[in-house]
């Protein structure tokens, strides 16, 4: 299966930029998605294909990224941000997660 | 609006069985993919299971292949998850996940809890 690693915490203030990363064990192609989960809710779809918003979701969230390494980008960082995000693969059939990066603001 | 309702979690003892169902709606339920993927309590997410859009191929992770079964009733717009020989391992929240044609998840449901615990 195809591991996916994330760095598991990563503490910013209001109004910074912050980059939070993902590094698959094996090249994916752009098959790569986010999503933004809040305690106690589902998770939910920020960007899909490395680079592609998801409907409603507000452009200071950007992806770029391809094979291995990929990044999901928050400018500006907002309160709201707080959360965990997780990287997800579909590059093969059996799709993985990677552990999840909680964000927090100082 | 799309709405995804599961429903049949609750606490099971090891090596019973246990079937959960997602109801669909706000789309054409038989155009899409469908997935479940579970949470351990404190957990990241973990995939378990796809079935494609007209049920003819399904997709499962190693550790409950052969224990767990995803199938669809499309003419229901419904989802399900036949869980058998469960083990403590098994506990956590299902998610029923709308899935896209390239296979991620843009819709999910509010999750169902499945406790395995003697």
């Amino acid at each position: 299966d195809t591991v996916l690693t994330q760095s598991p915490a990563l503490a910013v203030s209001p109004g910074e930029r912050v980059s939070i990363s993902c590094r698959a064990s094996e090249g994916v192609n752009s098959y790569m998605h986010w999503y933004q989960q809040k305690p106690g809710q589902q998770p939910k779809l920020l960007i899909y294909k490395a680079s592609n918003l998801a409907s409603g979701v507000p452009a200071r969230f950007s992806g770029s990224g391809s094979g291995t390494d990929f990044t999901l980008t928050i400018d500006p960082v907002e309160a709201d941000d707080t959360a965990t995000y997780f990287c997800q693969q579909s590059w093969n059939d059996t799709w993985t997660f990677g552990g999840g990066t909680k964000l927090e603001l100082k | 609006e799309v709405q995804l309702v599961e429903s049949g979690g609750g606490l099971v003892q090891p090596g019973r069985s246990l079937k959960l169902s997602c109801a669909a709606s706000g789309f054409t339920f038989s155009d899409y993919a469908m997935a479940w993927v579970r949470q351990a309590p404190k957990k990241g997410l973990e995939w378990v299971a796809t079935i494609i859009y007209d049920g003819s191929s399904t997709y499962y992770r190693d550790s409950v292949k052969g224990r767990f079964t995803i199938s669809r009733d499309n003419a229901k717009s419904t989802l399900y998850l036949q869980m058998d020989s469960l083990r403590s391992e098994d506990t956590a929240t299902y998610y029923c996940a709308r899935s896209d044609w390239e296979y991620y998840f843009d819709y999910w449901g509010q999750g169902v809890m499945v406790t395995v615990s003697s």
